[in-house]
């Protein structure tokens, strides 16, 4: 078992606006962290997959930094839009346990138009 | 091309029951895993295979669960004697490459058990 904790757990914003969340996890025998967003009734998507400290991956208005001397991952949102309104998982996995992933229990954002 | 399939999308049972909830791959993926998540909670490893075999299990909670992929591709994950606390979603995800690539993930099957 892995202690992964995200926050907030649950957030709602207005359109235009800009959000961010936290993952954060023990930095010890880290290997790599995912991100995903999942839609109700879908399958989870794939955002992100990061691996170096300092690590910074851009998609659209979606961004994620990583630091894994202290064990945290942030996630940015510019530009909030009501199709990003999902779950946002993160899921960080060991060096000795062949990818398997631990997720944390996920942010749900909720954009209103 | 295709994603991660998984069959059936819901499936209501009676506590006792034995089901099976199917997992296709992307075509050419050899890792394959199996999570779930109950309600509240982030989703949880079961079970990982690599090619045919079955390389870490300990994420199976008991006897009565059970997986095969017996040609390397598609998987079947088994539950005997359905209890209610197995209900939950069941994802399936597959990946190419190495052990920090991209696993892609199904639909999920929706088991209830009554």
């Amino acid at each position: 078992i892995l202690n992964v904790e995200q926050s907030p757990q649950s957030l709602h914003v207005q359109e235009g606006d800009s959000t961010n969340f936290t993952c954060s996890f023990p930095s010890s025998n880290f290997y790599a962290l995912h991100w995903y967003r999942w839609e109700t009734a879908k399958s989870p998507e794939a955002l992100f997959v990061m691996t170096l400290n300092g690590d910074e991956k851009k998609k659209g208005r979606i961004s994620a930094t990583l630091n894994t001397k202290e064990g945290y991952s942030y996630l940015y949102i510019k530009g909030s839009q009501p199709e990003d309104s999902a779950t946002y998982l993160c899921a960080p996995s060991r060096g000795s346990t062949l990818g398997r992933l631990y997720f944390g229990r996920g942010t749900q954002l909720t954009v209103w138009p | 091309g295709a994603g991660v399939s998984q069959t059936p999308s819901n499936k209501v049972t009676e506590k006792g029951k034995y089901v099976e909830l199917r997992c296709d791959p992307i075509s050419g993926h050899t890792a394959l895993y199996w999570y779930r998540q109950s309600l509240g909670q982030g989703p949880e490893f079961l079970i990982y295979f690599q090619g045919t075999g079955a390389a870490d299990d300990s994420g199976l909670p008991n006897d009565r669960f059970f997986a095969v992929r017996p040609e390397g591709s598609v998987s079947t994950l088994k539950i005997q004697r359905t209890e209610r606390g197995d209900s939950a979603v069941y994802l399936c995800a597959s990946r190419s490459g190495g052990a920090t690539d991209t696993q892609y993930f199904g639909p999920g099957t929706r088991l209830t058990v009554l």
